[in-house]
């Protein structure tokens, strides 16, 4: 079973607050690690597909990093505001088995007005 | 451009009757993938296209699923002698030649009753 865990699980936070949530996955047989945003009732809109290590993009305030070495990446919010309100979900891509992401299970954040 | 798309989005059925759900990638996408996402859980990887070929089946939880793109364009996942515990989101994905990015469509609500 290969593990991609996500925390936290929930998070609630006020408008004008950074935030930053992490997505752990298997350090060994990486091939990317991808990062969409889901709001119920919509397709999951795809934001970063990572490959390199040590990568960090960005796309307007939201920024991720990435490190393969020890399976971690953190996803960053400035300045949250409420239509940022969603599920984050990260999903790993494993080397071996292209074309199957492994999905966590997502942090689902709210951000107060 | 339009989307990925998937018909129908909502679909009730009762237990024992077989179901068939279908997905139109976006335009000149080479790979097709379904995924099955139960309440609060991050999608879960069924199977995969390259073209009409069906790379990895893996994911199917049975022999009651199976998947199939004829002309390596639209796909139709068939569930037969539907149960309960099928009941779920099933979410197709897709992504042109040498891309990561896997992009969604918005799924279809499966019920079994």
């Amino acid at each position: 079973i290969l593990n991609v865990e996500q925390s936290p699980q929930s998070l609630h936070v006020q408008e004008g607050d950074s935030t930053n949530f992490t997505c752990s996955f298997p350090s060994s047989n990486f091939y990317a690690l991808h990062w969409y945003r889901w709001e119920t009732a919509k397709s999951p809109e795809a934001l970063f597909v990572m490959t390199l290590n040590g990568d960090e993009k960005k796309k307007g305030r939201i920024s991720a990093t990435l490190n393969t070495k020890e399976g971690y990446s953190y996803l960053y919010i400035k300045g949250s505001q409420p239509e940022d309100s969603a599920t984050y979900l990260c999903a790993f891509h494993r080397g071996s088995t292209l074309g199957r992401l492994y999905f966590g299970r997502g942090t689902q954040l709210t951000v107060w007005p | 451009g339009a989307g990925v798309s998937q018909s129908p989005r909502y679909k009730v059925t009762k237990r024992g009757q077989d179901v068939a759900l279908r997905c139109d990638p976006i335009s000149g996408h080479v790979s097709l993938y379904w995924y099955r996402q139960a309440l609060g859980q991050g999608p879960e990887f069924l199977t995969y296209f390259n073209y009409e070929a069906q790379q990895d089946k893996s994911g199917l939880p049975n022999d009651r699923f199976s998947a199939e793109r004829p002309e390596g364009s639209i796909s139709t996942l068939t569930i037969q002698r539907t149960e309960q515990r099928d009941s779920a989101m099933y979410r197709c994905a897709s992504s042109p030649r040498g891309g990561n990015e896997q992009f969604f469509g918005p799924g279809t609500r499966l019920t079994v009753l």
